[in-house]
Formats: structure tokens, sequence, C-alpha cells
């Protein structure tokens, strides 16, 4: 079964560089959330889209932007990077449809600042 | 307050052995779900089982079984037969609401789970 793809896998840049990190949600589903996982800590969620209009927002700098495109990929631009930026982003996708509303995360985005 | 509290930050079981994990949750809500995540050290995260508020039973999923007291407002990971392959960071997850398109999860701070041979 397709899963959610994301990309790159790991990511280095240098303090205030940009960064650019891209979703692929799964087929049909038509919800994606963006999350940060620093290390050793829980999940924290950023912002999701829900068809290509944004839906919720978190604790979100606003250094950070993102965006859900015509064909449901989302893509979470990161400018003026520091060093706390350095963590584990998940994309996670589910239809609004189900029952359950679970979601499927993606394998993540190893950003690394330096 | 934490919406999700996960008491255990480690534990330890034999292998072939059953355990529990806990989990304890603070919502208002009346409708809201429970998710149990588990993530490897390679750091995915993989979806273990679900369970919605209003499901008069308890959630099973192979060996996982989530032990739902709704009065206690815990959601407790049941893991039957322990396997190597089962030592992991162990998250407790809770979305809010019934309505609109916002499902976002709040997490716990995990429970890191060493299965002995």
């Amino acid at each position: 079964a397709a899963g959610v793809i994301q990309s790159p896998r790991h990511l280095i840049k240098e303090k205030r560089e940009t960064a650019t990190l891209k979703c692929y949600p799964i087929p049909r589903h038509d919800t994606v959330y963006w999350y940060q996982q620093g290390p050793g800590q829980d999940p924290q969620f950023l912002i999701s889209f829900y068809e290509k209009m944004q839906s919720d927002k978190g604790s979100i700098p606003d250094r950070f932007s993102a965006q859900q495109f015509s064909d449901y990929h989302s893509e979470l631009n990161m400018s003026s990077l520091e060093l706390g930026d350095s963590a584990l982003y998940f994309c996670a996708s589910s239809s609004y449809g189900t029952s359950k509303h679970e979601q499927f995360f993606g394998p993540g985005t190893r950003l690394t600042v330096l | 307050a934490q919406k999700i509290t996960q008491t255990q930050p480690g534990m330890f079981v034999q292998e072939k052995e059953a355990v529990t994990l806990d989990c304890t949750y603070d919502t208002s809500d009346p409708s809201y779900g429970l998710f149990w995540y588990k993530q490897p050290s390679s750091g995915e995260m993989i979806f273990l089982i679900y369970q919605g508020s209003y499901d008069q039973q308890n959630a099973t999923e192979g060996r996982y079984s989530l032990n739902f007291q709704k009065a206690r407002k815990s959601a407790n990971l049941v893991i039957s037969a322990s396997q190597l392959g089962d030592s992991a960071m162990y998250f407790c997850a809770m979305r809010e609401g019934s309505g609109g398109s916002n499902y976002k999860l709040t997490f716990g701070k995990g429970t890191l789970l060493t299965v002995n041979p």
C-alpha cells in the first residue's frame, strides 16, 4: 500500500539558511499535518491543511510557512534557520471522510542546523 | 495542564511476557479519539491502535489491545507476548472534536520499552 512520502530524508543546513521540506500524502487523502519532534521530545503540531486550505495552526514560528498544492502535496518552508530548528519533521495525512481520522505518518525529514 | 500523561519514562519486560503502558488523558470534549504509536530507533511513527470515545468495546489489533476506562480517562496499551522487535518508544496521542477538518494530535511524552531476551 502507498505510504506518505517525505523528501529529503536528511538535510543539513547552516544557521540563517533556508530549507524546504516536501510531503506527498497517501492518494485520496485530503488532509496534511506537519509535526516537529525535537531530540528526546514528543511530536508537536505545527500546521495542517484540508483541501488546500490551512485548517489549523500550532506552535509554528513566523519564520516557517507552509502550503498545500493542487495535487495535495505540501511543502514546509523554513527561513533564517536556527540551531533550535534541528529536529525530525513529520508529515502525516488522513482522509476527512473516515471515522477514525487516523493519521498516517511519513518517515520524517531529519533536519540538522549547524 | 497536560492533555496526555504517560507516567512511565521507561519500562522493561521479558521476551514473551505481557506489558502494560499507561496513558491518561484530559479533555472536556465528549468526542475524541485515542491513538498509540510506536517509534523505533530508526525514527518512523508506526500506528498501532485506535479507540474512539464512543466505542463500546476495547480495541484490539493482533498482539495489541487497549484497556479503555472512560470514567478514569485512561487508555492503557497492552502488548501480549512481547518480542525483541517491540523495543521502541511508545506514544499515546489524542485528537479532540468530531466536526470540522482539524484533527491535530496531541502526544504524551512517551514510554521507552525495552524487551529483554
